[in-house]
């Protein structure tokens, strides 16, 4: 079975929201985390990635947010547009030398 | 090419039939990964390839898959005896390296559809 879920498989925002796309993964020996943007016909597409012994990073317009203790990511996206909407993955690591295992996605939405 | 890419793009095909999907990683990129996507799911993890080390094939699901790559250049998979199950996105990535913190670079995909 898959090790990473995400808790809502669609999410709907209004343009210029702030939309927060989660993830629970059930691994505690996963130290690396990647979420990646998949766009209808096009292979994902990488948005941005964190260690385990971080608990923030930021990019540009995106916060991704671990939470070790209770094993739980997020994405974060500041002033979603209409060219965000697409599927979220998010995907962990079991360390080096062991495949990404990704959840089953997020559907974000993102309305004018 | 800027990024990976993959062919063919479609690929319909009977059931039974041998079908044959091709990748060109980005270029100096030694690890390559083959994924599988079903109709809205996730990516499942088929084979993966490093250098000239031996390919981890721990992902694929059955003996009638397979897949080769010549050094570190184009990879082919390999469905032989496709089953209507074989239905699915193929999505091919390369990185510089496998491992943790390495970004992967993921093709178009093939959709393939067995009839």
């Amino acid at each position: 079975g898959e090790s990473v879920g995400l808790h809502l498989p669609t999410l709907s925002v209004q343009e210029g929201d702030n939309s927060i796309i989660n993830c629970a993964y059930s691994n505690s020996a996963s130290d690396y985390f990647i979420w990646y943007k998949q766009e209808s016909g096009k292979g994902p597409q990488f948005i941005i990635d964190i260690r385990s012994n971080m608990d923030k990073r930021q990019g540009q317009r995106v916060t991704v947010l671990l939470n070790k203790t209770v094993k739980h990511l997020s994405l974060q996206i500041a002033a979603t547009q209409p060219g965000d909407s697409a599927v979220y993955f998010c995907a962990e690591n079991m360390g080096a030398g062991t495949a990404l295992i990704f959840g089953k996605g997020t559907t974000l939405s993102v309305s004018s | 090419g800027a990024g990976v890419s993959q062919s063919p793009s479609n690929k319909v095909t009977e059931k039974g039939k041998d079908v044959e999907l091709r990748c060109d990683p980005i270029s100096g990129h030694t690890a390559l990964y083959w994924y599988r996507q079903r109709l809205g799911q996730g990516l499942e993890f088929l084979i993966y390839f490093q250098g000239n080390s031996a390919p981890d094939k721990s992902g694929l699901p059955s003996d009638r898959f397979s897949a080769e790559r010549t050094g570190e250049s184009v990879s082919t998979l390999t469905i032989q005896r496709t089953q209507q199950e074989d239905s699915a996105v193929y999505l091919c990535a390369s990185s510089l390296e496998r491992g943790r913190g390495n970004e992967q670079f993921f093709g178009p995909g093939t959709r393939l559809t067995v009839l």
